[in-house]
């Protein structure tokens, strides 16, 4: 079984307008922390935010939100006022484990948004 | 502060060779992983280094090596190539293993015809 769920192979979106990534995970480890990065076409991929499991509060960072259901086992991505420059494709990643900086994660297949004009 | 260095960026081989691919990290940065990206596979992780000893390893045959030197850089290596071994392959570094956020670098694709 998938670790990482994203259901969304592609989104569109309007400049200026909000989207929101879907990302599902699966673990039995009761320490776990979510990562979302950004892949553009140079191939990089570029840290956005992070959940940790025992965080009390959705991550934020900037324009990038986490909505994280801890029950649903959902984390899913909001990013605000979306920008053309955001067009890229966004993964979600897992990491098991005690330690936020473990450098072992299991990423989703990924959702390429793209942002019109 | 550079970012991380990967070379070569772009590079075709043919079946049964094999190929180094090298990675110098962020300065100060003494972990380094591999992932390998490809369309059918997504993002899979390859191994982890610190230190000079390696630390973690997924799920690949024993053709693919790596190695890390005393500066922190890191290569890998894949022998015998096949043409599934086509993918982007990504290194990251981090300050220590178990702390710090993971830094990509833009990858190394290779191609095997």
């Amino acid at each position: 079984a998938q670790k990482i769920t994203q259901t969304q192979p592609g989104m569109f979106v309007q400049e200026k307008e909000a989207v929101t990534l879907d990302c599902t995970y699966d673990t039995s480890d009761p320490s776990y922390g979510l990562f979302w990065y950004k892949q553009p076409s140079s191939g990089e991929m570029i840290f956005l935010i992070y959940q940790g499991s025992y965080d009390q509060q959705n991550a934020t960072e900037g324009r990038y939100s986490l909505n994280f259901q801890k029950a649903r086992k959902s984390a899913n991505l909001v990013i605000s006022a979306s920008q053309l420059g955001d067009s890229a494709m966004y993964f979600c990643a897992m990491r098991e484990g005690e330690w936020r900086g473990y450098s072992t994660l299991t990423f989703g297949k990924g959702t390429m948004l793209l942002v019109s004009p | 502060k550079a970012g991380v260095t990967q070379t070569p960026r772009y590079l075709i081989k043919t079946r049964g060779q094999q190929v180094t691919l090298s990675c110098s990290p962020i300065s100060g940065h003494r972990s380094v992983s591999w992932y390998q990206q490809t369309p059918g596979q997504g993002l899979q992780f390859l191994f982890e280094y610190f230190s000079e000893t390696q630390r973690n390893k997924g799920n690949f045959p024993g053709r693919f090596s790596g190695r890390q030197f005393s500066n922190s850089r890191s290569e890998m290596n894949v022998s015998t190539l096949e043409l599934g071994d086509s993918a982007l392959y990504l290194c990251a570094s981090k300050e220590l293993p178990n702390t710090g956020e993971l830094f990509f670098g833009e990858g190394s694709r290779l191609t095997v015809l």
